[in-house]
């Protein structure tokens, strides 16, 4: 069973502070996704990554997959209340049956 | 208009009954997933249909029984059901061929709980 490690589980911060999610694994995985869920919401897709090594930027979030494509990290400079929410991460092993694994999330609160 | 919509948003019933719960799609994809998330916010897979054959089926009560009737919707049924089924069902599509780019698109979840 693969697993996906997310650290921290829970991140209390100041409007204006940097931040950093981690996702780890010991498997290798196709691709990387980051989601980010909204109470009383579904989660909604914010990048996939993958390519090792590869870093994506989204506004004030950026997102790098590990050079052996097991783990990636999301950093949020100048966070914002907006930015509050649940951040997942979800690995894609490839085969035929599309199956995402997802991490336990990372609950990232962003205080004014 | 909303991509994938599912009903009902909360479902609130007693041990032993039946239930199910609807999910649509309009974005083409041909192929859904039912999710679980508990209280601990653990999204876990429990089915997978594409183009209308299942091809995910992990461990999960028999009890729970999803159907597929065409490509554009996946149903959850749940028989007798019991307390810890309690939790958030997410419904969510993709294109079957490109989830390593695309991702899924999620329903905004069905909340049941069982007393």
């Amino acid at each position: 069973t693969q697993l996906l490690e997310q650290s921290p589980q829970f991140l209390s911060i100041q409007e204006g502070e940097n931040l950093t999610v981690y996702c780890n694994s010991s498997s290798v995985f196709s691709s990387l996704q980051w989601y980010r869920q909204e109470p009383g919401e579904g989660p909604v897709l914010l990048v996939t990554v993958v390519t090792g090594g590869e870093v994506k930027k989204l506004k004030r979030l950026t997102f790098q997959f590990g050079d052996a494509r097991k783990d990636s990290s999301l950093h949020i400079t100048a966070a914002q209340p907006g930015d509050t929410g649940l951040y997942l991460c979800a690995g894609y092993s490839g085969g035929s049956n599309y199956k995402l694994t997802f991490g336990k999330g990372t609950l990232l609160t962003v205080n004014p | 208009d909303t991509a994938v919509s599912q009903t009902p948003k909360y479902l609130v019933t007693q041990m032993g009954n039946d239930k199910s719960i609807k999910c649509e799609q309009n974005l083409g994809h041909d192929t859904m997933y039912w999710y679980k998330q508990d209280s601990k916010k653990f999204l876990k897979i429990m089915f997978s249909y594409n183009n209308k054959e299942l091809i995910i089926n992990e461990t999960v009560p028999n009890r729970f029984s999803p159907k597929s009737p065409d490509k554009a919707h996946l149903n959850l049924h749940i028989n007798s059901l019991e307390l810890g089924d309690s939790a958030v069902y997410f419904c969510a599509s993709s294109q079957g061929d490109r989830p390593r780019g695309y991702g899924y698109t999620f329903g905004s979840g069905t909340r049941l709980t069982v007393v």
